[in-house]
């Protein structure tokens, strides 16, 4: 089946620094990312939509000037946390939909900011 | 609006005994209805989907799911669990103008004991 990785699986970094997170799909193109947000032993919650070639559609409540998103080209979608904080501490998972409307999940990135 | 609710936080069943989530749903038109599991820092893994058809859907590692429209659920079954199905599952839900945005459930550990 198709494949979806994130990169990194998993990062610390400063409260202030910024963290670029990627998400391919590696055997096939996607016109369409998402990202979700998952708390420990809670649900996930969709963050936003990353479109190839345009900008990204944010859900409510969700900064984007601190979640940057870029879906640069078919296989790629980055999310930048800018000026993390420890609250943005959580593990943060991708989705990525091929030609034929399948969704596949990438594997996560934990973030820890201290 | 969307909305998923899973009215179990957790579901004990010893190994051989049949396993069920349950799972409502509320959305307007018609739903797109699915089912994950996740294992522990891991990304999600797709077990079946309910699109159009017949009510009763078969899925990956012997689960299947029953689509009942009257009483808006989605609940997961498996009639002989294993040990290995301890997990986190979730029941989610998309509606047909939002191919992809999944909202998801709260999610349901299942624990099975040998």
């Amino acid at each position: 089946g198709a494949v979806v990785s994130q990169h990194p699986s998993w990062v610390i970094c400063k409260s202030g620094t910024s963290v670029k997170i990627e998400c391919r799909s590696l055997d096939f193109q996607a016109t369409t990312m998402f990202w979700y947000r998952q708390f420990p032993k809670q649900s996930l919650m969709l963050m936003a939509t990353s479109n190839e070639g345009s900008k990204a559609t944010y859900e409510q409540g969700v900064e984007k000037d601190k979640f940057l998103i870029n879906h640069a080209s078919l296989t790629l979608s980055t999310l930048t946390v800018t000026s993390a904080h420890p609250e943005d501490s959580s593990f943060y998972i991708c989705s990525a939909i091929d030609s034929s409307y399948e969704q596949y999940f990438g594997p996560g990135t934990r973030l820890t900011v201290t | 609006a969307q909305s998923v609710a899973q009215p179990e936080d957790q579901v004990n069943v010893a190994e051989g005994n049949p396993l069920t989530v349950k799972c409502t749903y509320s959305v307007s038109g018609n739903p797109y209805l699915f089912w994950y599991v996740q294992y522990p820092n891991r990304g999600l893994q797709f077990l079946l989907k309910y699109i159009t058809g017949d009510n009763l859907v078969k899925g990956s590692y012997g689960f299947e799911a029953e689509f009942n429209k009257s009483q808006t659920s989605f609940h997961l079954k498996k009639p002989s669990a294993l040990v290995s199905d301890s997990a986190l599952y979730f029941c989610a839900v998309s509606a047909t103008d939002s191919w992809g945005k999944l909202q998801f459930g709260a999610g349901t550990q299942v624990v099975v004991t040998p």
